[in-house]
């Protein structure tokens, strides 16, 4: 049983590369969200989706763009790395019923230099 | 404004010793309560929720919180503690009235060595 997997696991980009974090859930959830964990300031969140075809922005969108073409994939795309997205990022998962916890992977680290 | 709090940034205790790390929420309807556990270079895992009923909810890996409506808290607590035990503990929250709204408040962790 995978749950929630997010490739790669590491990465280091040079400022100004773009690439695409995967995330792709197995549980067939409709809720999905990204967040970032930087050293001592918990978890924010960045984006989230309700279901295929609809997403919605968090505490802090800048940078990122999201898309959901599928129930089990949640890209999540960097445009123009800074060194400010330097952090770990995790994707999760939530089932139906409002009462159920999220899922994790085990996230991307991701260094800009 | 939802809010919570996790008032210590590292928790300490002697293997054996009973544990607890404390979590205070502030949200405007009924709260729906998570505790999660971070071991190094993983992901948060689930450990348990209090969303009605009794107010002592019993979790994974011997684990327990305690809900406490007046003082608006949710203290994770464990009897005796094992040095496996030592991992970052997130507190989070969502305001039960909030309909579909399934975004988590979360607080910012606390770090809990135990020691052999």
């Amino acid at each position: 049983n995978a749950g929630v997997t997010q490739t790669p696991k590491f990465r280091i980009l040079k400022i100004g590369q773009s690439m695409t974090l995967q995330c792709t859930q197995d549980m067939n959830h409709n809720y999905m969200y990204w967040y970032r964990q930087d050293p001592g300031m918990g978890l924010k969140l960045i984006y989230y989706s309700v279901g295929a075809g609809i997403t919605d922005k968090g505490e802090v969108p800048n940078g990122y763009n999201v898309s959901r073409s599928t129930t089990e994939d949640f890209p999540l795309r960097l445009e123009l790395a800074a060194p400010s997205q330097t952090s770990v990022y995790f994707c999760a998962s939530s089932g139906p019923g409002t009462n159920q916890p999220q899922h994790f992977g085990d996230g991307t680290r991701l260094s800009i230099l | 404004a939802q809010s919570v709090a996790q008032p210590e940034d590292q928790v300490n205790v002697a293997e054996g010793n009973p544990l607890t790390v404390k979590c205070t929420y502030s949200v405007s309807g009924n709260p729906y309560l998570f505790w999660y556990v971070q071991y190094p270079n993983r992901g948060l895992q689930f450990l348990l929720k209090y969303i009605t009923g009794d107010n002592l909810v019993k979790g994974s890996y011997g684990f327990e919180a305690e809900f406490n409506k007046s003082q608006t808290s949710f203290h994770l607590k464990k009897p005796s503690a094992l040095v496996s035990d030592s991992a970052l503990y997130f507190c989070a929250v969502r305001d039960g009235n909030a309909g579909n709204n399934r975004k988590l408040i979360w607080g910012l962790g606390t770090s809990l060595a135990v020691n052999p």
